[in-house]
């Protein structure tokens, strides 16, 4: 299994302003993942983070609004830039063992 | 709480009941198929994998059924308890190297004391 931890566990943000997310986790992974889960909606992948090269984005999501970082084997940032209203959701980060480990989450309410 | 499943289908059942929860899942060339549990105000928890070489897998109180003809996922859990109230998804993995989850719309399960 892996341990995975977030920062923060939630905030709420004005709009206009930006947050970054972090993931920690226990042991070294190569591949880290980050995720959005809109309310009362399923998970939907933002994008593939890997040590050492740029992050691989899904379609709908740009780097310039979600840059991410992922300078070690244990840890990753993603940045929700520029938010509105729209951005509140869970983000959820997760890690590729065995199988994919899911952090807690983080709990964004955007006003 | 969380919003998680507010607006998902919704599975009720008693008490030491069986319950079966279904999932369609889009590609056919998907190859890794995973069953996650997530109550309210927490990530999803893994509870059971399969891989696409085989039709069952059984763990402690649930079992996961693969129909690739159909592209049918179930789990089954025995003798359901009000623990396992939470929202369920079923997770699919294509096999493109990246290993990225592609979920499916979750189902929420309330066990009835």
């Amino acid at each position: 299994s892996a341990v995975i931890s977030q920062k923060p566990s939630r905030d709420i943000c004005q709009r206009g302003t930006s947050l970054t997310i972090q993931c920690q986790v226990d042991s070294q992974v190569t591949m880290m993942f980050w995720y959005r889960q809109q309310p009362g909606q399923s998970l939907t992948l933002i994008a593939t983070a890997n040590q050492g090269s740029e992050a691989t984005y899904e379609s709908g999501f740009v780097i310039d609004k979600f840059p991410i970082s992922r300078p070690n084997l244990t840890f990753s940032t993603l940045t929700v830039s520029n938010m509105s209203p729209e951005d509140s959701s869970i983000y959820l980060c997760s890690v590729d063992r065995d199988t994919q480990y899911f952090g807690p989450g983080t709990r964004l309410t955007v006003l | 709480g969380e919003n998680v499943g507010l607006h998902l289908p919704t599975l009720s059942v008693q008490e030491g009941d069986n319950s079966i929860i279904n999932c369609a899942y889009s590609n056919s060339a998907s190859d890794y198929f995973i069953w996650y549990k997530q109550e309210s105000g927490k990530g999803p928890q893994f509870i059971i994998d399969i891989r696409s070489n085989m039709d069952k897998r059984q763990g402690q109180r649930v079992t996961v059924l693969l129909n690739k003809t159909v592209k049918h996922l179930s789990l089954q859990i025995a003798a359901t308890q009000p623990g396992d109230s939470a929202v369920y998804f079923c997770a699919e993995i294509i096999p493109t190297g990246r290993r990225a989850l592609t979920f499916g719309s979750g189902t929420r399960l309330q066990v009835q004391p």
